[in-house]
This record gives structure tokens, C-alpha cells and sequence, in this order.
């Protein structure tokens, strides 16, 4: 069974530029969660989606920070404008259903505003 | 004041060595605990999950949860090279998780 998915793995942009992250879940995962992780840290959960849903963006910074789940599978992250404090680790995760503990991860876009 | 505090290290041991992990959460409505292990410039990956208080294992690892002191720990046994990486606690109550720092974990041969 293939884990989750992200593209791209690296991504180097110059600051105010947009830049967007892709994701897909475990198949059959019906939760879908958007991580961001600084170095030494641990992830921090940016948005979290039940289907189409976004069910929790309380800590999403939505005057550039966006995000989309259309068909309840694939997920798209952005970021409009970039700033240089946007570089770190954004992560995405899926688990079976709304409750349960048990989140996979992707391996992550490393994200570098310069 | 973090829900999840882990100390970050670096923690060196020698292969073979008993390791022994530890987090302190605040939450006391938090149910479940998991450990996570990340490799550089990999995502974390589940290592162990585990419901309420308890111990668990699984081969050479041990979790064990004492929610009565809010303590979550991760004991290695026979400890080797390759299970060198980044160890994640994390505690959650329905699908809301945190994540404890990490701790840099190095077995040296």
C-alpha cells in the first residue's frame, strides 16, 4: 500500500513569491492534516480536513496561507506572498477516520524563502 | 508552557546501551500517546501508539503511559546504529495532536 504523498520534496523561492504544495492521502484515508515543522521542533498542525471539510484552520495564518481539498482526496497547501520565516518543513498526514490516534506521514516539502 | 514537553538532547549511547525516553504532557483530557521516529530529512513515522495508561510493546521497544503523573516514556532495548534518528512523543484527545519537541537520539557502533 503507497503512504502519503507529497510533491515537490524541496523547494527554493525568493520572498513575496507564491509557491504551492501538493498531497495525497492514503487511499481510503478520509482525514487529511497539514503540518508545518521548524528545525529542532515538532509538528505543528496547520489545518485538518474531514473529507472536503476543513474542520480546524485555527491556526492557519490566512492573510497568505490557503488551502483546498475539492474532491476529498488530494489536498493543495499555498502560500501567497512567501516570507523569509515560511522556510521550514511542511508536512502532510492522513488517518482512517476522525478520532483515531493513528496519523501516517508524508515525507515532507522543505520549503527555503530566500 | 507546551502541552507536550520532551527534552530535545542530543542523547548519545553506545550500541547495545538501554534507552529510555521521556515526555511530560499537561492535558489531562488527552487519551492517546504515540511515538514517533524521524529520520533526517524524512517524515515522522509511527513507531508506537498506545490508549490511556499502560505499557506496551513491541520487540525490542517499550512504551509505557502513567497518566496518573502525565508521563509518557520510550524504552530501547539492545539499542543499534540504525535506530539513530529523532524520537517524537505526541499526546491527543479526539484528532487533536501535539508534538513534543523531539529527541536527538545517536547509537554509536
Amino acid at each position: 500500500e503507497a503512504g502519503v504523498v507529497q510533491s515537490p520534496r524541496y523547494k527554493i523561492i525568493e520572498k513575496k513569491q507564491p509557491v504551492a504544495f501538493w498531497c495525497n492521502p492514503i487511499s481510503g484515508h478520509n482525514t487529511l492534516y497539514w503540518y508545518l515543522q521548524n528545525l529542532g521542533q515538532g509538528p505543528e498542525l496547520l489545518i485538518r480536513y474531514e473529507n472536503e471539510e476543513a474542520v480546524d484552520d485555527s491556526q492557519l495564518p490566512k492573510d497568505r496561507f490557503s488551502a483546498e481539498r475539492l474532491k476529498g482526496v488530494d489536498s493543495t497547501l499555498k502560500i501567497q506572498p512567501a516570507e523569509l520565516g515560511d522556510s521550514a518543513v511542511y508536512l502532510c498526514a492522513s488517518s482512517l477516520q476522525a478520532g483515531a490516534g493513528e496519523q501516517f506521514f508524508g515525507p515532507g516539502t522543505r520549503l527555503t524563502v530566500l | 508552557q507546551k502541552e507536550v514537553e520532551q527534552d530535545p538532547g542530543p542523547l548519545s549511547v553506545p550500541e547495545g546501551a538501554i534507552v529510555s525516553l521521556n515526555c511530560t504532557y499537561s492535558n489531562s483530557a488527552f487519551q492517546y500517546f504515540m511515538w514517533y521516529r524521524q529520520y533526517s530529512r524524512k517524515g515522522p513515522e509511527l513507531l508506537m501508539y498506545t490508549y490511556s495508561s499502560g505499557n506496551k510493546e513491541d520487540g525490542r521497544f517499550t512504551a509505557q503511559v502513567d497518566k496518573s503523573s502525565k508521563y509518557i516514556s520510550l524504552f530501547i532495548r539492545d539499542s543499534q546504529p540504525s535506530d539513530s534518528a529523532t524520537y517524537l512523543c505526541a499526546s491527543s484527545k479526539d484528532n487533536d495532536m501535539r508534538f513534543g519537541a523531539g529527541t536527538r537520539l545517536t547509537v554509536k557502533p
